[in-house]
């Protein structure tokens, strides 16, 4: 158990919706990351927050957007959503957000029908 | 670019035997490395990273692996596999702040 937390599990969803998932980082890791795995692109970096502000951006559509609230949970919204949406979404956390190791989530499997 | 290279996507060995898998990064600076296992429907688990020092570096469940910077390259080993070994492995190296992880390379153990 890495002590990073991401609900839900499982998420089936319809194309044109849009969901939000949620992730709680390690306490007291104030970044936190998010990438997607899926079976043609691979896992990729999206985006990373730290201690509430964005700090670095990854290959994320602009259909999708994400944020870090004071608590330090953060939040990754997929609006639109598409059929090649279809991922294993990961959150990630770690201390400073520097060059330091990331401990990773269990994941959020979405599927759009 | 930065990026890095799993140049074998699956492998096969019997329980006992030895195993290495191949990591290839390419990055301009010191490299900061790493790998990760993730088991059938579980998120990704940290075995073991290299950001200075020593080249071998050891790792849980095992594990050890070995920076060659002449190679470019940062292979993972076990002496002896296990059936509970069958995963797959990503090499990463860290890109200033996210991970840049290879394609995977996909352990099936043979009892």
């Amino acid at each position: 158990d890495s002590g990073v937390t991401q609900t839900p599990k499982h998420l089936i969803t319809a194309t044109g919706q849009r969901v939000t998932l949620r992730c709680s980082p390690r306490s007291g890791d104030l970044s936190v990351y998010w990438y997607q795995q899926s079976l043609d692109q691979g896992l990729q970096f999206l985006i990373q927050y730290y201690n509430g502000e964005e700090r670095a951006k990854g290959n994320i559509l602009e259909r999708f957007s994400a944020q870090q609230f004071p608590d330090l949970h953060s939040e990754l919204n997929l609006s639109s959503l598409e059929l090649g949406d279809s991922a294993l979404y990961f959150c990630a956390s770690s201390v400073s957000g520097g060059v330091e190791t990331q401990y990773f989530g269990p994941g959020t499997r979405l599927l759009v029908l | 670019a930065q990026s890095v290279t799993q140049p074998d996507i699956h492998i096969t060995v019997s329980e006992g035997a030895s195993l290495e898998l191949r990591c290839n990064y390419s990055y301009g600076a010191t490299p900061y490395l790493f790998w990760y296992v993730q088991s059938p429907g579980q998120g990704l688990q940290l075995l073991l990273k290299y950001f200075s020092g020593d080249t071998l570096v050891q790792g849980i469940k095992g594990f050890e692996a070995e920076f060659k910077r002449s190679q470019s390259s940062f292979n993972l080993r076990k002496p002896s596999v296990h059936w509970s070994d069958a995963a797959e492995y990503f090499c990463a190296v860290d890109n200033t702040d996210k991970l840049i992880f290879g394609t995977g390379t996909r352990l099936q153990v043979f009892p």
